[in-house]
């Protein structure tokens, strides 16, 4: 089973400012990796795909990097609606997995 | 318009059975994989099982040999059996669509349902 770990767990940030978020795979990924974000009480939204791609609808201020095992989700000017939590997620193999998730929070 | 609607979730004791549905709108559940993903309280998600159009079935560690997923075309649902469940299995349980593609993705949600397992 391929673990997903992300960091930090929780990240203070203020709005307008950049976020940084951290996901590490135990074996490399081919960039099948994809970030989700989820707000209180609300399913989990797909942002990114495929390392770097953008869902449909999102906003340009998100945007991912990465390969092999290390990847990056970056929030460019955090927006107050962007406050939330924030999952990777593996598809190269089986089982999928998921991080643990980071919680962006106002600073 | 996508939506998913899951029902079917409740309060069953351990050991027990329940039977989730997902009624789907805006495609047709036969043409694009997918799946359910579950969230105990106050924890991360797990995916649980994947159905794929060509009704190849996947499933979670956790899950396998208790859980069955299955879809009934006709009324454009997805299902989740669970038997055998245990007090670990307490989730709030979502079921997903797929990219058009076939990514092994989540793209689209339901709200999901709550699964409460205990004595």
């Amino acid at each position: 089973e391929i673990v997903m770990t992300q960091s930090p767990a929780t990240l203070s940030v203020s709005p307008g400012e950049r976020a940084t978020l951290s996901c590490r795979a135990t074996q490399s990924l081919n960039s099948y990796l994809a970030w989700y974000q989820q707000k209180p009480g609300q399913a989990p939204r797909l942002l990114i795909y495929d390392t770097s791609t953008r869902a449909t609808g999102i906003p340009a201020r998100f945007s991912g990097s990465g390969s092999g095992t290390e990847f990056t989700l970056t929030i460019s000017s955090l927006q107050s609606e962007d406050f939330a939590v924030y999952y990777c997620q593996q598809y190269n193999g089986w089982p999928l997995t998921f991080g643990g998730g980071t919680k962006v929070e106002v600073k | 318009e996508v939506q998913l609607v899951e029902s079917g979730g409740g309060l069953v004791q351990p050991g027990g059975s329940l039977r989730l549905s997902c009624a789907a709108s805006g495609f047709t559940v036969s043409s694009i994989r997918m799946s359910w993903v579950r969230q105990a309280p106050g924890k991360g998600l797990e995916w649980v099982s994947f159905l794929y159009s060509d009704d190849r079935t996947f499933y979670a560690d956790s899950v396998k040999g208790r859980f069955i997923i299955s879809r009934d075309d006709s009324k454009n649902t997805l299902y989740l059996q669970m038997n055998t469940l245990r007090a670990e299995d307490t989730a709030l349980y979502h079921c997903a669509r797929d990219l058009t593609t076939g990514r092994n993705l989540f793209h689209y949600w339901g709200q999901g349902t709550l699964v409460t397992v205990s004595s």
